[in-house]
């Protein structure tokens, strides 16, 4: 069955430390995407990254880095240097493009960077 | 480029009552998804269109309907609400569909309340 689990509900730091979000997918399929989503205050999803499953070579994008093992399932999301804008709900989520293409979101992690 | 309209942001029903809410997806954008959200259950797809018709739909009841018209954009009904149909609803638009070979964008959602 498809699944995104993120198990850390709420973080907090303080700014200017790095923090990893982590996110574990099931799926029976080997074609599948990932994705990562801010939700800030003001409602609005903002995608951050896809990665299809074909691809296992981490990104980097700024201060944000993603880790993504197909051995472990997981998708984990690195924020490096934390910012109090950085404070949000990320959610991680799945397609698989052989099924019905639908995606699928994890429960979401609130993150806090305390000043 | 003007991103994801919806319309309207917030809105106040009661219970039996039925609810009209509009989506305006990006210029060019032929798709257009629906998400509700609710700390619950999280974000659950609703349904996609796609160049007028449905393409996908999510385990929701038939209250919840939707259609989109020519010009790609969309809206969603509920009828005969309950207090559980509450939530932030999100529209998502994309180039042509399908939620993993497409970036979604989505729009600032509309907040119903079922009182």
């Amino acid at each position: 069955a498809q699944k995104v689990t993120q198990a850390q509900t709420e973080i907090s730091v303080v700014e200017k430390e790095d923090v990893t979000l982590d996110c574990v997918y099931e799926t029976r399929d080997t074609t599948y995407y990932l994705f990562w989503y801010k939700q800030p205050p003001s409602g609005e999803l903002v995608f951050l990254i896809r990665r299809n499953s074909f691809d296992e070579q981490n990104e980097i994008s700024g201060r944000y880095s993603w880790n993504f093992q197909k051995s472990t399932s997981s998708f984990n999301f690195t924020i490096t240097a934390s910012q109090v804008v950085d404070s949000a709900v990320y959610f991680c989520a799945l397609s698989e493009m052989n099924r019905d293409d639908k995606i699928i979101f994890g429960k979401g992690t609130r993150l806090h960077i305390l000043p | 480029k003007a991103g994801v309209t919806q319309t309207p942001r917030y809105l106040i029903k009661t219970r039996g009552q039925q609810v009209t809410l509009s989506c305006s997806p990006i210029s060019g954008h032929r798709s257009v998804s629906w998400y509700q959200q609710t700390p619950g259950q999280g974000l659950q797809f609703l349904f996609e269109y796609f160049s007028e018709t449905q393409r996908n739909k999510g385990n929701f009841p038939g209250r919840f309907s939707g259609r989109q018209f020519s010009n790609s954009r969309s809206e969603m009904n509920v009828s005969t609400l309950e207090l559980g149909d509450s939530a932030l609803y999100l529209c998502a638009s994309s180039f042509q569909g399908g939620g993993s070979t497409d970036t979604q964008y989505f729009g600032p959602g509309t907040r119903l309340t079922v009182l």
